[in-house]
């Protein structure tokens, strides 16, 4: 119940692309659900989040979509560029409104190539 | 957003030694999390570090084997003990900022 489902595995696009990279979850009490970007020899570094009670964030070219009752979420990337080739990772987690913290729980990754 | 800074960035160890990774955090806080991220891998969280308590571990980790200190609201060690190859990873801290989780460049241990 604690795992967070990625997919695909790895991706190609091409540039001026969508790129989409899918996850899903089973945790119902998940309330706190980020996507991180990963370059090589780098820490991930925090790209975008979601709470459950919207259904849409954007953020510049990336966009989050979250559909509750499916217990998925998405990451789009419009006009995907070269330098955006990366791993992506989703994550959740139970953080709560109070300054509660929990442990965050990651997707398996999707190793990004924006081809030129 | 709250800044982690590591140490070491990278190490190269012998087989049967311990590193101690340490991690300073810019701010309080309260919890701390260790990671580890086996080559071409995700992250595996380790154990969650509250100050002034142990560590609790996740399921595959044991205090013998990474021992954890939060000494302060600020900062964070993690040892691996008796380390062997299968210890190479990127080892992560990170603590929870308001905008979010924050990591910094993490630990590259390799074993020989």
């Amino acid at each position: 119940q604690q795992q967070v489902k990625q997919s695909p595995q790895s991706l190609i696009v091409q540039k001026g692309g969508i790129s989409i990279i899918n996850c899903a979850y089973e945790n119902t009490a998940f309330d706190y659900f980020p996507w991180y970007q990963q370059f090589p020899g780098k820490g991930p570094a925090l790209l975008i989040a979601i709470r459950p009670d919207v259904s849409e964030k954007k953020e510049g070219r990336f966009t989050i979509s979250f559909n509750k009752s499916a217990k998925q979420f998405s990451l789009h990337i419009m006009d995907s560029q070269p330098g955006d080739s990366a791993t992506y990772f989703c994550a959740a987690s139970i953080r709560g409104y109070g300054g509660a913290t929990n442990k965050l729980i990651f997707g398996t990754g999707t190793l990004l190539a924006v081809q030129p | 957003s709250a800044v982690i800074s590591q140490k070491p960035s990278r190490d190269i160890c012998q087989r049967g030694t311990s590193l101690t990774i340490q991690c300073q955090v810019d701010s309080q806080v309260t919890m701390m999390f260790w990671y580890r991220q086996q080559p071409g891998q995700s992250l595996t969280l380790i154990a969650t570090a509250n100050q002034g308590s142990e560590a609790t571990y996740e399921s595959g980790f044991v205090i013998d084997k990474f021992p954890i200190s939060r000494p302060n609201l600020t900062f964070s060690t993690l040892t691996v003990s008796n380390m062997s190859p299968e210890d190479s990873s990127i080892y992560l801290c990170t603590s929870e900022a308001v905008d979010g989780y924050t990591f910094g460049s993490g630990t590259r241990l390799t074993v020989v």
